[in-house]
């Protein structure tokens, strides 16, 4: 069974560019989750969507932070202007609904640096 | 306000020894605690995990000690082994936007 999917692994910008990270969810899995991760830190929550409702985004900068799921499967987060502060690991996560809904899997990440 | 303390921050055991980490929540509406492991440039894969209806729980060399009334849980890593190097999070899920809690980590360095 394949992971969550991210792209891209690494990208290098400059500030006040915008910047797309994208997120393939494992299949059959209904929510999927956009976490920050500085360094030396725990993830933290962005996002939360369950099929392809945003249920949970009260931690998501919406000035300058949107994110999308189409069709309740893969997803985009996407940052305009991108600011010195936001080089991090954009994580992304999913799980299944059910009695199982409670183990989240991990992607490798996206690995920001802004210049 | 930080939910999940965890301790300690790095960690260097020998092989074959006892790798002990502690983490204590708050909320008690918390009600699924899992161990996160991470590699460099990897994402946190999960290792374990209890629910407070349970004071322990063994997967392999891998033990979760969980003590409700003191709101504290640890992870314990029998026969620690060099490939067990790695960053490990607890983390706690519940509450009113039942979201997960991270802790902070621990680096953990096991020597040959």
């Amino acid at each position: 069974e394949a992971g969550v999917v991210q792209s891209p692994r690494y990208k290098i910008i400059e500030k006040k560019q915008p910047v797309a990270f994208w997120c393939n969810p494992i299949s059959g899995h209904n929510t999927l989750y956009w976490y920050l991760q500085n360094l030396g830190q725990g993830p933290e929550l962005l996002i939360r969507y369950e099929n392809e409702e945003a249920v949970d985004d009260s931690q998501l900068p919406k000035d300058r932070f949107s994110a999308e799921r189409l069709k309740g499967v893969d997803s985009t987060l996407k940052i305009q202007p991108a600011e010195l502060g936001d080089s991090a690991v954009y994580l992304c996560a999913s799980s299944q609904a059910g009695v199982t809904a409670d183990t989240q899997y991990f992607g490798p990440g996206t690995r920001l640096t802004v210049l | 306000q930080q939910q999940v303390k965890q301790s300690p921050q790095s960690l260097i055991v020998q092989k074959g020894g006892i790798s002990i980490i502690n983490c204590a929540y708050e909320n008690t509406a918390f009600d699924y605690f899992p161990w996160y492991q991470q590699f460099p440039g990897k994402g946190p894969a999960l290792l374990i995990a209890i629910r407070p209806d349970v004071s322990e729980k063994k997967e392999g060399r891998f033990t979760i000690s969980f003590n409700k009334s003191a709101k504290q849980f640890s992870l314990h890593i029998m026969d620690s082994q060099p490939g067990d190097s790695a960053t490990y999070f607890c983390a706690a899920l519940g509450g009113s936007n039942y979201k997960l809690t991270f802790g902070k980590g621990t680096l953990l360095t096991v020597n040959p």
